[in-house]
């Protein structure tokens, strides 16, 4: 089965609008990841929510983790042009830890 | 702020040459990831590393990879023989533990191109 799955899979918005991006999973968890990734770069750790959390924040960012409906999102308050990049979700899958499973993200592109 | 170094940043070989994926990870981390990603497709899970042996492996890791730790501060991923397939992004992680909860940081990644 698939894990972390983005959707939109492609958002575009105008600078100073928030964007919100949802991710679903199927497996149960002990923890959910955010992952921002510029085009053809690394990737940077934006947050981390636990399994027991329900709602976390981090400056522009807002992620809201519903293990009921094995679902969470990511909210960018006031996007910028910066913030333009693809987001993935990521998983523990409940492995031990080990591995972390990637969602195939979401691009958003954040017009000036 | 300390982070995951890899070299090169793009590799450019052969079908069928060896090529040699080089890591750095942070100094104080004991656990050591590759994950790899093919041009518009998901991050996926190579395998994980601790205390000098494979904790965990994809069905991508295949006997065509393997992983070392040949000194203190460097971690590789070896392909022998590489495939047209093998084309992708490389990322290198390193985490403090393995346990639940732990952030993993990730390298900016090696492209590698097989021709």
């Amino acid at each position: 089965s698939q894990q972390g799955e983005e959707d939109p899979q492609a958002l575009s918005i105008q600078e100073g609008e928030n964007a919100t991006m949802n991710c679903s999973y199927k497996t149960s968890i002990n923890n959910l990841q955010w992952y921002r990734q510029n085009s053809g770069r690394g990737l940077v750790h934006l947050i981390l929510i636990r399994s027991n959390e329900r709602e976390k924040h981090s400056g522009r960012l807002r992620v809201t983790l519903d293990t009921s409906k094995k679902s969470s999102s990511l909210l960018i308050t006031a996007s910028r042009a910066a913030d333009t990049a693809s987001y993935f979700c990521a998983t523990d899958g409940n492995t031990g830890g080990f591995k972390t499973i990637f969602g195939a993200g979401t691009r958003l592109f954040v017009k000036a | 702020e300390p982070e995951v170094t890899q070299t090169p940043s793009h590799q450019v070989t052969q079908m069928g040459q060896e090529v040699i994926l080089r890591c750095v990870p942070i100094s104080n981390h004991l656990y050591f990831y590759w994950y790899r990603q093919i041009l518009g497709q998901k991050v996926e899970f190579l395998v994980s590393f601790y205390n000098n042996e494979i904790s965990e492996k994809s069905e991508i890791f295949d006997d065509q990879f393997s992983v070392e730790r040949p000194d203190g501060s460097n971690f590789t991923l070896k392909i022998r023989s590489t495939k047209l397939e093998d084309s992708a992004m490389y990322f290198c992680a390193s985490s403090k533990t393995g346990k639940l909860n732990t952030e993993a940081f990730f390298g900016q990644g090696t492209r590698l191109t097989v021709v």
